[in-house]
């Protein structure tokens, strides 16, 4: 069974600085899918960003990066410059293949950006 | 925009009340999710659908049943609600090898 862990249940960050949060998980898996998702107070979900295993280039979305080791098993989010919408809880989380959208979702960071 | 619709955003119950969330999506999405979050546990997956009159346990399926009739609607049935329910349920549909897109989530409390 995949297993993600999150071991960051808060941290906050002064706006315009850049954050980090960290994201590890287990499989015997060799092709696999990672994802970020942002959860706002409004509760909606949102991805954030997205990184395919056999790819090497680590995925990027504007201010939004990863970090991702593959041998490590090590999946961390980047957010530069950070704004104060993007305070909220993101959460990793990780599929098998794309053919199956079962996601196994990590405990959650709750990120706060201080004005 | 693909939307996934929740009927309620908070709802209260009472202990052995059978309680029905439901979902609507209007992409024509094949596959449709019921995660319950829980602070400090993340999202955990009940059950998912790939298909009409379709449905698969996920990995916390004790206490609940789902039903889908409809394409576009996806329930969650709690046949009789207990204390320990008490969560936010979010549900979620995609396409074949797509992103899922998520409802807002339902904050349910049973008392």
């Amino acid at each position: 069974a995949q297993t993600v862990t999150q071991s960051q249940p808060e941290m906050s960050v002064q706006e315009a600085e850049t954050v980090t949060l960290s994201c590890t998980y287990d499989t015997s898996e060799s092709n696999y899918y990672l994802f970020w998702y942002k959860q706002p107070p409004s509760r909606q979900m949102i991805l954030v960003i997205r990184q395919e295993a056999y790819k090497q280039q680590n995925a990027t979305e504007n201010r939004f990066s990863v970090n991702f080791q593959k041998a490590a098993k090590s999946f961390s989010l980047k957010i530069s410059d950070s704004q104060l919408g993007d305070t909220a809880m993101y959460f990793c989380a990780f599929v098998p293949n794309f053919g199956n959208e079962k996601l196994t979702f990590g405990t959650g960071t709750r990120l706060t950006i201080i004005p | 925009d693909v939307k996934v619709t929740q009927s309620s955003r908070y709802l209260v119950k009472r202990t052995g009340e059978k309680v029905f969330l439901e979902c609507v999506q209007d992409m024509d999405h094949e596959n449709m999710f019921w995660y319950r979050q829980d602070p400090g546990l993340g999202l955990r997956l009940i059950y998912f659908s790939y298909d009409v009159k379709m449905k698969e346990k996920g990995d916390i399926p004790e206490g609940y049943s789902v039903s889908r009739e409809k394409k576009e609607r996806f329930s969650l049935i709690l046949e009789s609600a207990s204390t320990n329910q008490t969560s936010m349920y979010l549900c979620a549909s995609s396409s074949l090898n797509e992103k899922l897109f998520f409802g807002s989530g339902t904050q349910l409390s049973v008392l």
